[in-house]
């Protein structure tokens, strides 16, 4: 049961144009969402995160976007670098009464190649 | 600020032995969770601990454990060790109150 999907196991975006990263999940219950950058060899990044209040959050060259409805969210990047070429995590919290807490649920990641 | 750290970087066991990986969290940071990572399955939450208490844990069997020390750090085991259980495991902490999770390096595990 794979409460949070990435349909994209790949994206290649032109250095300078936008990267879209797409995740979509299925638990309602999911009240916070983050984005992670991974590389080989190394653990998950933080990048960005959105509350469930909310339904845009930004930092820089990175905004998340929320659509509650279509349990939906995406990571804009722009403009693209080489540098951002990595494995993208979407992962979601669930705060349920507080038992949840430390439980990140991720997706399976999607491999961001960015050309110059 | 030190990141998290995570020892050792590598191990390499064979079937039926026992393995004791370690986490160090950031300064502060009271909140530590462990994570699996493999091809097949991807990330997957193994348990968090707060307060030398176990608060949530994920689906594994009783093969998998830890414990959390006064200091914040904490280790994880894993007995009688099977080929499968060769992964890159996560160790991440977080602030108190806060969801968001900063992550180790892991610990590369290779059973034989």
């Amino acid at each position: 049961d794979q409460q949070v999907k990435q349909n994209s196991p790949s994206l290649s975006v032109q250095e300078g144009r936008i990267s879209i990263l797409n995740c979509d999940y299925t638990n309602s219950m999911f009240d916070y969402f983050l984005w992670y950058k991974k590389y080989p060899a190394e653990g998950p990044t933080f990048l960005i995160s959105i509350s469930s209040i909310k339904d845009k959050n930004e930092d820089g060259r990175f905004t998340v976007f929320l659509n509650k409805s279509a349990k939906h969210l995406s990571l804009h990047i722009v403009p693209s670098q080489p540098g951002d070429s990595a494995v993208y995590f979407c992962a979601a919290s669930n705060n349920a009464g507080g038992t949840s807490y430390g439980k990140l649920t991720f997706g399976q990641g999607t491999i961001l190649t960015v050309h110059p | 600020k030190a990141g998290v750290t995570q020892t050792p970087r590598y191990l390499i066991k064979t079937r039926g032995q026992q393995v004791t990986l370690s986490c160090s969290p950031i300064s502060g940071h009271r909140s530590v969770s462990w994570y699996q990572q493999t091809p097949g399955q991807g990330l997957q939450f193994l348990f968090e601990y707060f307060s030398e208490t176990q608060r949530n844990k994920g689906n594994f069997p009783g093969r998998f454990s830890g414990r959390q020390f006064s200091n914040s750090r904490s280790e994880m085991n894993v007995s009688t060790l099977e080929l499968g259980d060769s992964a890159l495991y996560l160790c991440a902490s977080s602030l108190a109150g806060f969801r968001e999770q900063f992550f180790g390096p892991g610990t590369r595990l290779t059973v034989l």
